[in-house]
């Protein structure tokens, strides 16, 4: 079994909806990562948490330290949004990241 | 911005070559890493760094070296590929405790 694991591994949605993908882990971390990765490769930090909920425009992050899960929610979704959304967690040894496999979201018009 | 520049985007090689894969970045993070990202694997951890010389094999690390002769550069070796090394590489660097900054990609084919 993983120790991250992302659900769904693909979504689809049209313009205006809202998402939600979500994260859980099993081992104990100092923190979790939200992370884009659009077509072509680039990886870029979306959010970094270790408790509670950040808002940055549309992407509101939240994470349950005691049942080991976070949600990644978008509002308003656009086409620009599709990418794939991964989730990391740090175990706290050297800032090392673990990753889930990621869920690819489509947005379409 | 942090930058983190990755030498190549697209990289061909033959099987056997010794291949290097550079790394750079211009915020004076201690933490460095390579990591390889393979469809439905995600991304896993070859080797990081946390300082000038120092290196830590990661969860991947048969078939590659590092090297870290200068803090802001982080090169990942492969000593004689072999096409199961066929993947995207990416770097990244954090400073202690901090969002992580990544390169932005290579894709190397080994044929």
């Amino acid at each position: 079994k993983n120790e991250v694991e992302q659900s769904p591994q693909n979504l689809t949605a049209q313009e205006g909806e809202f998402i939600t993908i979500n994260c859980s882990y099993s081992v104990g971390i100092s923190a979790l990562h939200w992370l884009q990765q659009h077509p072509g490769g680039g990886i870029v930090s979306l959010f970094m948490l270790s408790s509670g909920k950040k808002k940055h425009g549309r992407l509101i992050a939240t994470i349950n330290i005691q049942e080991k899960h976070s949600s990644l929610h978008i509002t308003a979704s656009h086409p620009r949004d599709s990418a794939v959304y991964i989730c990391a967690v740090d175990t706290g040894t050297a800032s090392k990241l673990t990753f889930g496999t990621g869920t690819r979201l489509q947005v379409t018009l | 911005d942090v930058k983190v520049t990755q030498s190549s985007r697209y990289l061909v090689k033959r099987t056997g070559e010794k291949v290097f894969l550079e790394c750079v970045q211009d915020m004076d993070h201690e933490n460095m890493f390579w990591y390889r990202q393979d469809p439905g694997l995600g991304l896993r951890l070859i080797y990081f760094s946390y300082d000038v010389k120092m290196k830590e094999k990661g969860d991947i690390p048969e078939g590659y070296s590092v090297s870290r002769e200068k803090k802001e550069r982080f090169s990942l070796i492969l000593e004689s590929a072999s096409t199961n090394q066929t993947s995207m590489y990416l770097c990244a660097s954090t400073p202690w405790g901090a969002e992580a900054f990544f390169g932005q990609g290579t894709r190397l084919t080994v044929v």
